[in-house]
């Protein structure tokens, strides 16, 4: 079975500067990647994904990830936030063999002026 | 468009009641999911499907039911609803090897 940790609950940061958002995984198989974003009152959307290839993802809103094998890590950077980006953040994980998503706890992101 | 829908979007019930849920699903998904979230745990997993007359349990379950009898949509039933059930519910659908798409959720409370 998959398992993913995001160790802060809350992480704030002031505009312009540059953030990262922990995210470890454990799982006895092979597994995708995912990142979303949940801003308040709404659902989730894919921020970005590692299914294979390039272990340095981008996605959505100048945010990229890393993919660490040896260190069962993909973590969430974005050189320079902005007002916008205070969300809530989900790491994912499951099985290339399944559909079924395991998710982290969040992290919440509060980017003040 | 196509889209994922809830509704409601806000319900209030009564301990004991039976309570369903509306997911429907314009993106002809095989695999459709749903999911509850609670301050500390994230999202968990109630049920899931991978297609018409399919239905699986998820790590939360209990007291929970699912049917699917159309690619489109997949309601949750709260058979006896429980002041633990407060929540809010996302439902979820994706194509086979792809990412999961979103509805905007219900929130649930039950009193």
């Amino acid at each position: 079975a998959q398992s993913v940790t995001q160790l802060d609950s809350q992480v704030p940061v002031f505009e312009e500067a540059p953030v990262e958002l922990r995210c470890n995984y454990s799982s006895s198989v092979s597994v995708y990647l995912f990142w979303y974003v949940q801003y308040p009152n709404q659902g989730l959307q894919l921020l970005l994904k590692y299914l294979s290839g390039s272990t340095l993802v981008k996605g959505i809103n100048g945010f990229e990830a890393e993919f660490n094998k040896s260190q069962t890590s993909f973590h969430l950077r974005k050189p320079s936030v902005h007002i916008s980006d205070t969300a809530e953040y989900f790491c994912a994980v499951r099985n290339t063999g399944f559909q079924k998503l395991v998710f982290g706890t969040g992290t919440r992101l509060l980017v003040s002026p | 468009d196509a889209e994922i829908t809830q509704s409601p979007r806000h319900k209030i019930t009564e301990t004991g009641r039976q309570v369903t849920l509306a997911c429907h699903q314009t993106w002809n998904h095989n695999n459709m999911f749903w999911y509850r979230q609670d301050l500390g745990h994230g999202l968990r997993l109630i049920h899931y499907s991978y297609g018409v007359q399919d239905t699986n349990k998820g790590e939360v379950s209990d007291g929970y039911s699912v049917s699917r009898s159309n690619t489109e949509d997949l309601p949750l039933t709260l058979e006896s609803a429980a002041s633990s059930q407060t929540s809010v519910y996302f439902c979820a659908s994706s194509a086979d090897g792809d990412e999961q798409f979103f509805g905007p959720g219900t929130r649930l409370t039950v009193l």
